[in-house]
């Protein structure tokens, strides 16, 4: 059982470059986030998907876009990145609310 | 928006012993979802433990349980018998009531748990 799986694992962008963060998960989720987490903080919610072709911006969505057309499948897009977008990016799913998240195992990117 | 508070960046037990993670936070609901999530050096995000808000009893996992304060606001995380596997960030984790929210959790800042030999 992969659970959530987030490739990849690292990687260095130039400022200005683009990308995309995979994100699949094979727990027929409804349920599908992505999280920033910066130097000795929180996560931050990035954007939130409530199913198939549903999706929402969370509390830090500039620079970011994401889609859902598949149950399975929730790539975040970084357009132009910045340094500010160096960060470990997390993606995490649920069945319903109020029930354990999942997380993915991390993506740490940094923006030279 | 809600709010969640661990004001100790930094905590630290012998190995065996006791200690006690704390966490605030700030919400006008009433039925709401508090989380621990535990995150060793290899970034992964572990539950460690769940407390429904309209449950009164303190919720327990083995040798990590929680004291769940509703009123003021609070819910500590007690880690009893420390191994040197708990060694971790520790994240809370505030959900708000189904049926608002889509289930978007607000964190902490984390506290970060050593464990001495």
């Amino acid at each position: 059982n992969a659970g959530v799986t987030q490739t990849p694992k690292f990687r260095i962008l130039k400022i200005g470059q683009s990308m995309t963060l995979q994100c699949a998960q094979d727990m027929n989720h409804n349920y599908m986030y992505w999280y920033r987490q910066d130097p000795g903080m929180g996560l931050k919610l990035i954007y939130y998907s409530v199913g198939a072709g549903i999706t929402d911006k969370g509390e830090v969505p500039n620079g970011y876009n994401v889609s859902r057309s598949t149950t399975e499948d929730f790539p975040l897009r970084l357009e132009l990145a910045a340094p500010s977008q160096t960060s470990v990016y997390f993606c995490a799913s649920r069945m319903g609310q109020g029930t354990e998240a999942f997380f993915g195992q991390g993506t740490r990117l940094t923006v030279v | 928006a809600q709010t969640v508070t661990q004001s100790q960046p930094e905590m630290s037990v012998q190995e065996a012993e006791t200690v006690t993670l704390s966490c605030t936070y700030d919400t006008s609901e009433s039925d709401y979802y508090l989380f621990w999530y535990k995150q060793p050096p290899s970034r992964q995000m572990i539950l460690v433990i769940r407390q429904e808000a309209y449950k009164q009893q303190n919720a327990t996992e083995n040798r990590f349980s929680v004291n769940f304060q509703k009123a003021a606001k609070s819910f500590s995380l007690k880690i009893s018998d420390s191994q040197l596997g708990d060694a971790a960030m520790y994240f809370c984790a505030y959900h708000p009531p189904r049926g608002t929210s889509y289930g978007k959790l607000t964190f902490g800042q984390g506290t970060i748990l050593t464990v001495h030999p």
